[in-house]
């Protein structure tokens, strides 16, 4: 299978605790982008990276999250001394980064919840 | 501020009728908008988009259509089938710096057909 993959697929932590996320978008595509979705909410745009670069990042990336993708390929993304409301599914996309990309592959995401 | 509105969390339709699913929106700086679909446990995959400078693309049983006048475009599907039950994501896409684009989600329409 070609398409995105992401690890875990599930992951309990207690609060306090960091917890890192992986990434491995399709090969081909060199622009990588994090969401996160709540329960009855659409995906919410955190960061993305053009090759290794980390060109934007929303408001709500705070202090305690970090994105990599030190190679231009797999990304991480390091969530430090969790809170509850980190709880949410974390999803990983990634596009080919033409002027016309509009289509993002999604991966089947991260479901993160904290105790 | 929601910048993308799906104001019906939820839709039933019989088997074979067509389903019409509603959004709005409400900055003009977006360029492209795309309709995705979720199955549980899966990520968002993309099913149609249409440019702004368009009012209508079709695709098989989808068609999406778009208002610009009244920032409001609709995704039609006919005729509807079991295997479309699915959260339906209407998402809308913005230019944020010279190249770089990001996407804004609505929060979703769960649609369910019944045989």
């Amino acid at each position: 299978d070609t398409g995105v993959s992401q690890d875990p697929r599930h992951k309990i932590t207690k609060r306090g605790q960091n917890v890192t996320f992986r990434c491995d978008p399709i090969s081909e595509h060199n622009r990588l982008y994090w969401y996160r979705q709540t329960l009855g909410q659409g995906p919410e745009f955190l960061t993305y990276f053009q090759n290794e670069a980390q060109l934007e990042k929303s408001r709500l990336l705070s202090d305690r999250f970090s994105a990599e993708r030190p190679k231009g390929s797999f990304s991480t993304l390091e969530i430090q001394r969790t809170e509850q409301g980190d709880s949410a599914m974390y999803l990983c996309a990634s596009s080919l980064g033409t002027r016309w990309d509009y289509e993002q592959y999604f991966g089947p995401g991260t479901r993160l919840t904290v105790t | 501020d929601q910048q993308v509105k799906q104001n019906s969390p939820s839709l039933s339709v019989q088997e074979g009728r067509i389903s019409i699913l509603n959004c709005d929106y409400t900055n003009s700086m977006f360029d492209y908008f795309l309709w995705y679909k979720k199955y549980p446990a899966e990520g968002p995959t993309f099913l149609i988009s249409i440019s702004s400078i368009k009012d209508k693309n079709e695709d098989g049983r989808f068609t999406v259509f778009l208002n610009k006048s009244a920032k409001h475009l609709s995704l039609h599907i006919v005729p509807s089938q079991p295997g479309d039950s699915a959260v339906y994501f209407c998402a809308a896409r913005m230019e944020v710096g010279s190249g770089s684009y990001q996407l804004t989600f609505g929060k979703g329409t769960k649609l369910s057909v019944i045989p």
